[in-house]
């Protein structure tokens, strides 16, 4: 399968500060997600993001596919950001089965 | 309302027994999917199917089964629990594999 995997695994930041969560994967793929885990265990879905740039809000991310990695960005971080945020992508040969990265643990402070 | 449901929340098993976990969806997706999630690790697919009728094996199959009778259900059974089972177990589904996903509240599993 492919591997993901996610830089750096913990982050602690001032409410305030602006962050870059990184995504590197092993091989082609057709299906980038970046999902936010909050506290209590609930995934949401933040984008796919296959390739290019897409916003939302506070949070942009930005997928290279020919270099084979993908950038979350956090401006502004808020409490409620904290949490871990997975990085998942499906290869073009079956995107149908989705690999996880380990995750980057995020702490936002007050 | 609208979503993934889950159930059970929490589960404690014996080693050795079985049990069901059960999954449904409401927004009539065709894609549907379980993972699991151990301490300090990303999800790892279990199985998934792309429609009623239809499953495959994820990245970490072995001890689980899955069937896919109606396009709302996506049920996984643990024919005989192990202690190696103890997850934290979720499901998710979408209309399109390539698009975002909708995920269940996960169930807690304890295998003693």
């Amino acid at each position: 399968g492919i591997q993901v995997e996610q830089s750096p695994p913990d982050l602690i930041l001032q409410e305030g500060a602006n962050s870059t969560l990184r995504c590197n994967f092993s091989d082609s793929v057709n299906n980038l997600q970046w999902f936010h885990q909050n506290p209590w265990g609930q995934l949401i879905n933040l984008f796919y993001i296959p390739s290019g740039t897409k916003q939302n809000g506070r949070l942009s991310a930005t997928t290279v596919a020919t270099e084979r990695y993908s950038l979350l960005y956090i401006s502004s971080s808020q409490t409620t950001d904290s949490g871990v945020y997975f990085c998942a992508v499906g290869a073009q040969y079956n995107f149908n089965k989705f690999y996880f990265g380990s995750g980057t643990k995020l702490n936002v402070k007050p | 309302n609208a979503g993934v449901t889950q159930t059970p929340k929490f589960q404690v098993l014996k080693t050795g027994q079985s049990m069901t976990l059960q999954c449904a969806q409401d927004m009539n997706h065709e894609y549907m999917s379980w993972y699991r999630q151990d301490p300090g690790m990303g999800l790892r697919l279990i199985h998934y199917s792309v429609g009623a009728g239809i499953t495959d094996q994820g990245e970490v199959p072995n001890g689980y089964n899955v069937s896919r009778s109606t396009t709302e259900d996506f049920p996984l059974r643990l024919l005989s629990a192990a202690p190696s089972q103890t997850s934290v177990y979720f499901c998710a589904s979408s209309s399109d594999s390539l698009y975002g996903y909708t995920f269940g509240s996960g169930t807690r599993l304890t295998v003693v």
